[in-house]
């Protein structure tokens, strides 16, 4: 069974700091969706990664995919307050055909 | 340009009554669609998918059920709502032959059963 694994769930951190929330799952893929929720909104697409090393940036977030290590990072550099919500990722397994999404990660960036 | 509708926004219903959400997509054809539901401060979980009219399938066996009567609408419904099926109801689309793609989600409707 895939298990699609966010760390931390939970993050709090301060204006103009850099974190990265990671996104580990546990069978082959080569695609790999990350997505943001308000409080209270519907999901909205940020990055769709479709090959190892794929790399896209969307102001101050960075994703990333190491389909060798299962592995996607998404970075925040120089945090700011409206950058709070929760950010899910989800994977398509390659023998498969549904997205299986992550718990979410829930950041909130404190002034 | 491509938008989903979701309806209604919001609903209360005491348990034990139907349940009937509907979604539907404009700009354009034959979309992959899929209801999820989030439970508060929950992930998703996805309930149902469709590739085609008339074709679905469900991810969890439960008291809801799903149609796709037409090309871009699908239809969520419970005969009898239980207290668990309080959540945070989404529709998505997709396209591309496989419902793997990159999916677009609705408003939501937050259905509250009492």
């Amino acid at each position: 069974e895939l298990k699609v694994e966010q760390n931390p769930l939970f993050l709090s951190m301060q204006e103009g700091k850099n974190y990265t929330i990671y996104c580990n799952y546990s069978t082959t893929s080569d695609r790999l969706y990350w997505y943001r929720q308000d409080p209270g909104k519907s999901l909205e697409s940020l990055f769709v990664l479709l090959s190892n090393g794929a790399v896209k940036q969307e102001g101050r977030l960075m994703a990333s995919l190491d389909t060798k290590a299962r592995l996607s990072t998404l970075h925040i550099t120089a945090a700011v307050h409206d950058l709070s919500a929760t950010y899910f990722c989800a994977v398509v397994p390659n023998r498969d055909d549904k997205i299986i999404f992550g718990k979410g990660t829930r950041l909130h960036i404190l002034p | 340009s491509q938008t989903i509708h979701q309806w209604p926004a919001t609903l209360v219903q005491p348990v034990g009554s139907p349940l009937s959400l509907e979604c539907t997509v404009e700009g354009t054809s034959n979309p992959n669609l899929y209801w999820y539901r989030q439970a508060a401060g929950r992930g998703l979980q996805l309930l149902f998918y469709s590739i085609g009219i008339g074709q679905i399938s469900s991810e969890v066996p439960q008291n809801l059920s799903a149609s796709r009567p037409q090309d871009r609408q699908f239809i969520l419904s419970s005969k009898k709502l239980l207290l668990s099926d309080s959540g945070f109801y989404l529709c998505a689309w997709s396209v591309g032959m496989r419902p793997g793609g990159t999916q677009y989600f609705g408003p939501g409707t937050r259905l509250l059963v009492l």
